[in-house]
């Protein structure tokens, strides 16, 4: 089925470890994003990628790192996990160049301990 | 800077009745898009319905509808006949400019709903 596809589903982390999420579209659309959603706060962008080759902060980018890799995947990476890292990410893409089609992942639930 | 505000944690309506999610808006920007997203408690995002800041008309998807109200920087989302499915968390959220910003969607902090029997 064509949509955005988000590994791994769940992950628990220790403090300090480092890790990366995986995403990736088959819709070929030029534009990708990371957000993460607490209780509360609703769902914030980590960072986005607006098309090939390049990527920008967001809202919330301190302790991530991104990789833009090839049009179809954009991967985050924790590179020491603390627990306010805690959360659930979700990965979306769409067309830039037009309001529609935004198509969000599944999630990943990481708990940092 | 762009901000969409959600003010009502919680809802709950009555089923079958008709019910207002409020979201109100802030952007610079004249060009703009309103999206409202509905989140149920196994976790995806389902888009519900989009409003661009120059159509005319309210959006209407089924029986959800925006209520535009462009002056006053509110898009509310007007679910009629409400069913116990309704039951979620409700986003707002927000693009600003067709060509700027990446295309990246803002969202409010949402409104979490209750059908009751």
């Amino acid at each position: 089925n064509a949509g955005v596809t988000q590994t791994p589903k769940f992950q628990v982390l220790k403090t300090g470890q480092s890790m990366t999420l995986q995403c990736a579209q088959d819709m070929n659309h030029n534009s990708m994003y990371w957000y993460r959603q607490d209780p509360g706060m609703g769902l914030r962008l980590i960072y986005y990628s607006a098309s090939e080759g390049t990527t920008d902060k967001g809202e919330v980018p301190n302790g991530y790192n991104v990789s833009r890799l090839n049009k179809r995947e954009f991967s985050l990476r924790l590179e020491s996990a603390a627990p306010s890292q805690t959360s659930v990410y979700f990965c979306a893409s769409s067309e830039a160049q037009s309001f529609y089609g935004y198509t969000f992942g599944s999630g990943t639930r990481l708990t940092v301990v | 800077a762009q901000k969409i505000t959600q003010t009502q944690p919680g809802m709950f309506v009555q089923e079958k009745e008709a019910v207002t999610l409020d979201c109100t808006y802030d952007t610079s920007d004249p060009s703009y898009g309103l999206f409202w997203y509905k989140q149920p408690s196994s976790g995806e995002m389902i888009f519900l319905i989009y409003q661009g800041s120059y159509d005319q008309q309210n959006a209407t998807e089924g029986r959800y509808s925006l209520n535009f109200q462009k002056a006053r920087k509110s898009a509310n989302l007007v679910i009629s006949a409400s069913q116990l499915g309704d039951s979620a968390m409700y986003f707002c959220a927000m693009r600003e400019g067709l060509r700027n910003q990446g295309g990246k969607l803002i969202f409010g902090q949402g409104t979490e709903l209750s059908v009751k029997p």
